[in-house]
């Protein structure tokens, strides 16, 4: 079984200050895993992904996630926050032999100015 | 850059009819996916299509679902006998072939049974 865990609702940080959003996963294998970002009536877009290789992983607008296999989590990451990186945030797994992947219930980021 | 596409944007059907969402997904695409998202909630893996079958599916997905490829662009959800817990938004996605190949996914058709 592969399963995904954000275990905060809700990430208010002020903008200019680092943030963090938390993502714990469960999966037989090597995961591989994936930030994706939802706006208002949008679909999910795809932030980042950690497939193998460095545990540091870069993606699209300044994001990062750092990959900590002893404590199976990645966690999002980004240096200084922007009011425009309000959204909905999820994590999700795909274990090896698999195509469908599992979503985390999101966390809602608010940066505030 | 290719998008998913999805239409309707917006579906309003009646308790108990039959609804069609279609998508159309990225042109060299082989992998599917249908996911379900309830008012801006967790987002639940429905069904995934490879090779003209399914290939996963959820305990979501049961009976009163089902999709199609009809032809080489459009990929389709089926839901019948619509219940008031169906309203929701609908997600369809497609991706390249390798694990590692990210899941491009579409707006969405938000469904609403009166």
């Amino acid at each position: 079984a592969q399963s995904v865990a954000q275990p905060e609702d809700q990430v208010n940080v002020a903008e200019g200050n680092p943030l963090t959003v938390k993502c714990t996963y469960s999966v037989s294998g090597n995961p591989y895993l994936f930030w994706y970002v939802q706006y208002p009536n949008r679909g999910l877009q795809f932030l980042l992904k950690y497939i193998t290789g460095d545990n540091l992983v870069k993606g699209s607008y300044g994001f990062e996630a750092e990959f900590n296999k002893s404590q199976t989590s990645f966690h999002l990451k980004k240096p200084s926050a922007l009011v425009s990186d309000s959204a909905l945030y999820f994590c999700a797994v795909r274990a090896p032999g698999f195509n469908d992947m599992r979503f985390g219930a999101g966390t809602r980021l608010t940066v505030k100015p | 850059e290719p998008e998913v596409t999805q239409t309707p944007s917006h579906q309003v059907t009646q308790m108990g009819q039959e609804v069609i969402l279609r998508c159309v997904p990225i042109s060299n695409h082989l992998y599917f996916y249908w996911y379900r998202q309830i008012l801006g909630q967790k987002v639940e893996f429905l069904v995934s299509f490879y090779n003209n079958e399914i290939s996963e599916k959820s305990e979501i997905f049961d009976d009163q679902f089902s999709v199609e490829r009809p032809d080489g662009s459009n990929f389709t959800l089926k839901i019948r006998s619509t219940k008031l817990e169906d309203s929701a938004m609908y997600f369809c996605a497609s991706k390249l072939p390798g694990a590692n190949q990210p899941q491009h996914f579409g707006d969405g058709t938000r469904l609403s049974i009166l």
